[in-house]
Parts: C-alpha cells; sequence; structure tokens
C-alpha cells in the first residue's frame, strides 16, 4: 500500500494567518491527489483534485501544489469558517489511502 | 444534481449481521465507481474499497478484506455495506462517496452512524 504521510496532525492559528500542510507519499503518483476539509459531524469535502485544480464553488484562498510525493495544501488568509481538519487522499494505486488529517484551531 | 443518501443509524450487538445502504441519483449510477470510508471515533478517514456497478467490480483495501463485502444493486442504484458477524470495533460512521469525473470522490453520502454494544 502506499503510505500517505500527513503533517503537522494539528496546528493552532489565527484568523488571517497563511497556513500550509503537507502530506508525502511513499512512492510516486504523479498528481494523483486530492485535498478534504471535514468539519464535526459532517462529511468531508473535496478542495483540491489533481493535486492543484480547485474544486468549483472553493474560495480562491485554497490552493494545493507538488506532484510524485510531496504535495502541498496552502490557505492563504484564514478564515473562521476554515478552522476544521483536512485530509489528503492519493487514488493512484489501489487501495486508495488518506493521509492521517491535519486539524486547523483557533 | 449528484446525490447519494445513505441508510439510516443503526445500533446491533456484536455477532449480528448487518447491510448498510447508498443510493445514488442524479447521474448514472452503473458509469462510475462507488467507494466506502470508514471513520471510528474521534479518529482519521480510512478508505474501504470500491465497487463499480456496471460490472461489479470491486477492490478492497486489506485492512477490510475478508471483514466486509461491498455489493451494488443495478436496477435501484444503490450499493451496500455489510457484515456477517459485527464486532465492536465495527462501531463508526461509514461515508459513502463517488465520483463523476475522476478515480477522486466528489460526492459523499451523510454518513451512516453503526454502533455495536453488547
Amino acid at each position: 500500500d502506499i503510505q500517505m504521510t500527513q503533517s503537522p496532525s494539528s496546528l493552532s492559528a489565527s484568523v488571517g494567518d497563511r497556513v500550509t500542510i503537507t502530506c508525502r507519499a511513499s512512492q510516486d503518483i504523479r498528481n494523483d491527489l486530492g485535498w478534504y476539509q471535514q468539519k464535526p459531524g459532517k462529511a468531508p469535502k473535496r478542495l483540491i483534485y489533481a493535486a492543484s485544480s480547485l474544486q468549483s464553488g472553493v474560495p480562491s484562498r485554497f490552493s494545493g501544489s507538488g506532484s510524485g510525493t510531496e504535495f502541498t495544501l496552502t490557505i492563504s488568509s484564514l478564515q473562521p469558517e476554515d478552522f476544521a481538519t483536512y485530509y489528503c487522499l492519493q487514488h493512484n494505486t489501489y487501495p486508495f489511502t488518506f493521509g492521517g488529517g491535519t486539524k486547523v484551531e483557533i | 444534481e449528484v446525490q447519494l443518501v445513505q441508510s439510516g443509524a443503526e445500533v446491533k450487538k456484536p455477532g449480528e449481521s448487518l447491510k448498510i445502504s447508498c443510493k445514488g441519483s442524479g447521474y448514472s449510477f452503473i458509469s462510475y465507481w462507488i467507494g466506502w470510508v470508514r471513520q471510528m471515533p474521534g479518529k482519521g478517514l480510512e478508505w474501504m474499497g470500491i465497487i463499480y456497478p456496471g460490472d461489479s467490480d470491486t477492490r478492497y483495501s486489506p485492512s477490510f478484506q475478508g471483514q466486509v463485502t461491498i455489493s451494488a444493486d443495478k436496477s435501484t442504484s444503490t450499493a451496500y455495506l455489510q457484515w456477517s458477524s459485527l464486532k465492536a470495533s465495527d462501531t463508526a460512521m461509514y461515508y459513502c462517496a463517488t465520483s463523476t469525473e475522476s478515480p477522486l470522490p466528489s460526492h459523499w453520502g451523510q454518513g451512516t452512524l453503526v454502533t455495536v454494544s453488547s
């Protein structure tokens, strides 16, 4: 299985901060990666697909980058509604695998 | 509009069987993979497996192979996740998810909470 190592597991930030979350794949997954946001009691929401493509309707303060084994999700200016847990998911090889998650807290 | 509607919460005892469902609408159900994701209480997301309803091709994560069965009924546009003998450790929220433009899930069900307790 491809292991997805996500860091940090949690972070504290303030409104307006720039936040960066990283996922590292145990082998080359090209750009077959997405990022999700999950709020308590809700289903995950896709933010980014193909490593860097913004999902329709998602604010432009979210961006993704990377390919191969290193990927980054950046929130350029954190907003109150962005406090949530974020996950990466690789879909290059079965079984698909999630990163461990990053909880973004105040 | 793509919609996935899951069956309601379940409370079961260890050793019991269970089948939960996920009904798709607003798209060609048989043409796109649909998967299942587990989230144990307070924990992260785990990809369990995926099925292509058109031919029932199914792929499981090794962690779940033999522990659950994923199936689909084309006639009712419904995917299923089933257990033959539940354990307390199966207590979790289960989500179904699909996408119509890539293997990466874009549409999710609302989740089904399964509680296994004696």
